[in-house]
């Protein structure tokens, strides 16, 4: 059972728009998510975070939004540019439990054009 | 600062080889961790290390063995290759701060099973 899930495998978007990924989670024992940003034939790059305690962060041109009676975060990347243009993993985990390691969802490509 | 270093970045095993992954890192981080990609499916645990000297299973660890040789070095080894560990590697470490736990990744290892 995928206890993060990302149901769009892809987005389209042009450069200067928004950007908006969505990632749904089941567990409500997550306390803190986390956003990566992964190149192809590179290792995946942390983006930006955010602690059950708060329902936004922002950091540039990346703000991630939570929502927990939801279960679901978002990223938004305002404005979108070509080098944007990547996987985008969310992941989660609970720092409180044993075995800390992150639950990563599928990815989501992010294809940005100029 | 190198962060999170992985050799080799690219092999070719047959079936029933065996070979060892290689990371190390230079943060001074407790954990250390061993993940797989593949296609549509994301980034899955293999083994975790939350400290040196201590291993534990992830979401995938068959067919695999870890060591934590110190506390920069994690490896992962593969006693008899099947083409369904054809995968791409990934080695991370993390640290925590204030309660938030972030984790590093390494370029990756991309591994073909013949």
């Amino acid at each position: 059972d995928q206890q993060v899930k990302q149901n769009s495998p892809s987005l389209s978007v042009q450069e200067g728009r928004i950007s908006i990924l969505n990632c749904d989670y089941t567990n409500s024992m997550f306390d803190y998510f986390l956003w990566y940003k992964k190149y192809p034939a590179e290792g995946p790059t942390f983006l930006i975070s955010i602690s059950s305690i708060k329902d936004k962060n922002e950091d540039g041109r990346f703000t991630v939004f939570l929502n927990k009676s939801a279960k679901h975060l978002s990223l938004h990347i305002v404005p979108s540019q070509p080098g944007d243009s990547a996987v985008y993993f969310c992941a989660a985990n609970n720092l409180y439990q044993a075995g800390t390691a992150l639950i990563f969802g599928k990815g989501t490509t992010l294809s940005v054009s100029s | 600062n190198a962060g999170v270093t992985q050799t080799p970045k690219f092999q070719v095993l047959k079936t029933g080889q065996s070979m060892t992954l290689q990371c190390a890192q230079d943060m001074n981080h407790n954990s250390m961790y061993w993940y797989r990609q593949d296609p549509g499916m994301g980034l899955r645990l293999i083994y975790y290390s939350a400290s040196e000297g201590t291993t534990d299973k992830g979401e995938v660890p068959n067919g695999y063995n870890v060591s934590r040789l110190n506390k920069r070095e994690f490896s992962l080894r593969l006693e008899s290759a099947a083409p369904s560990q054809t995968s791409v590697y990934f080695c991370a470490s993390s640290h925590e701060d204030r309660g938030q736990e972030t984790q590093y990744f390494g370029p990756g290892t991309r591994l073909l099973v013949l």
